[in-house]
């Protein structure tokens, strides 16, 4: 089992609509969780950070946390044809190291 | 402009030939860390530092070194390089409190012959 997996996609929704990404962890003393968003040939930038259950609201993005069920998910609303991009998903262990997972490819057609 | 700066950013080199990639960041981050990319297999952690003269192993260390001398250098060694190296690398650096939000390098393309 990876420690954080992703639905790979590719992830296809037409402007306007809600993409629903998600992301589950194996560690369960995993402490912070991260959104981040990668465009083709770019480095990672981050979108969101989420550390505590519940829901997280930044703009059109909302980061949710269950620790519970080792859940993370980012809803991107009204979304745009600029956030076609690659989402990673990364999780800090409780040991200081960082586990990414391969990400999702999402595809917001105009 | 606060960054995560590499270089080169692309290199092409022979098995065998001892290379480094330096990484530098003005941000006065603590913790700081090398990554590498792969088609299908995501970003997976190199090693990583807390502070000065700390360093950790992540999750693929074998077959690379580090040093952290100076709280804004971490750079990644290479001593002998192997095909299976051939990667995208990022390094990148964060505050450790009260968050590891992490900024990311441009990348260095390696490839190794």
């Amino acid at each position: 089992q990876k420690e954080v997996e992703q639905n790979s996609g590719p992830l296809s929704v037409p402007e306007g609509a809600i993409a629903s990404l998600n992301c589950t962890y194996s560690d369960r003393v995993s402490q912070s969780f991260f959104w981040y968003r990668q465009y083709s040939g770019k480095s990672p930038e981050l979108i969101m950070s989420i550390y505590s259950n519940g829901d997280k609201e930044d703009g059109r993005f909302t980061a949710q946390l269950n620790k519970a069920s080792q859940y993370v998910s980012l809803l991107i609303r009204d979304s745009q044809p600029s956030d076609s991009a690659t989402y990673l998903c990364a999780v800090n262990k409780n040991n200081n190291d960082m586990r990414f997972g391969a990400g999702t490819r999402l595809t917001v057609k105009p | 402009e606060a960054q995560v700066t590499q270089n080169p950013r692309y290199l092409i080199t022979v098995t065998g030939k001892k290379l480094t990639v330096t990484c530098s960041q003005n941000m006065n981050h603590e913790y700081m860390s090398w990554y590498r990319q792969d088609p299908g297999l995501g970003l997976r952690q190199i090693y990583y530092s807390m502070n000065v003269e700390v360093t950790d192993k992540g999750d693929v260390p074998e077959g690379y070194k580090v040093s952290r001398k100076e709280k804004r250098n971490f750079p990644l060694i290479l001593e002998s390089p192997s095909p299976n190296q051939t990667s995208l690398y990022f390094c990148a650096s964060s505050l450790m409190t009260p968050t590891y939000e992490q900024y990311f390098g441009p990348g260095t393309r390696l490839t190794v012959t």
